[in-house]
């Protein structure tokens, strides 16, 4: 089956720095990856994702990039800010397959 | 604008007992999935559940079981409780099985003694 690695496991940079977290995945048959960000005590949520057919998507600070050929993708966060501070998980999923298969996550700190 | 909800919000059991945890999925969706997050770890998948059929199941014990409900809502049933089961159960749901993006409730947070 899938297998998500996620690094690095925590990350700590200053406010106005940029964050970049990677993860690669075992199936070449994956065709969705999708980044959650989690607040201590909350809900995943989803920030960002991108399927097989593009290799780089961009939303405001947030832009994540996919490499097909050695199987691995990237969350990229520019001009963090304190509210950036959250555990990110990266995750992929194999078409025909229901389930996202997680990374281990990655405890992200913005330093003010 | 209502989104995924789930009940309840904790939970504490003991070993050995039987637990429902109840999930809405967001207006119009169609597909719910159910995950596990131990302490310190990515979500495990568990189920998902799409038009009331089962369409995925993860690597869990016969002990867990879920349905879903002609609205579309869903139960997940854990018996015989582990101390290893405690964790937080999210619910995820999907407009469809096999459309990816998945948003997740606030989960249930099961602690078992």
């Amino acid at each position: 089956g899938e297998n998500v690695e996620q690094h690095p496991s925590t990350l700590s940079v200053q406010e106005g720095d940029s964050a970049v977290i990677k993860c690669t995945y075992s199936d070449s048959a994956s065709n969705y990856f999708p980044w959650y960000k989690q607040e201590l005590g909350k809900r995943p949520q989803l920030i960002i994702d991108i399927r097989s057919n593009v290799g780089e998507k961009k939303d405001q600070r947030i832009a994540v990039t996919l490499n097909k050929t050695a199987k691995h993708f990237s969350l990229h966060i520019t001009e963090t800010q304190p509210e950036d501070s959250a555990v990110y998980f990266c995750a992929g999923k194999t078409f025909g397959n229901e389930k996202l298969t997680f990374g281990t996550g990655t405890r992200l700190t913005i330093i003010p | 604008d209502a989104g995924v909800t789930q009940s309840p919000t904790h939970l504490i059991k003991t070993r050995g007992q039987q637990v429902t945890l109840r999930c809405s999925p967001i207006s119009g969706h169609k597909s719910v999935s159910w995950y596990q997050q131990v302490l310190g770890q990515g979500p495990q998948f568990i189920f998902q559940y799409y038009e009331k059929e089962e369409r995925g199941r993860g690597n869990f014990p016969d002990r867990f079981s879920a349905r879903q409900f002609p609205n579309y809502s869903s139960e997940l049933n854990v018996n015989a409780l582990l101390l290893g089961d405690s964790a937080l159960y999210l619910c995820a749901s999907s407009l469809a099985a096999g459309r990816e993006t998945q948003y997740f409730g606030p989960g249930t947070r099961l602690l078992v003694l």
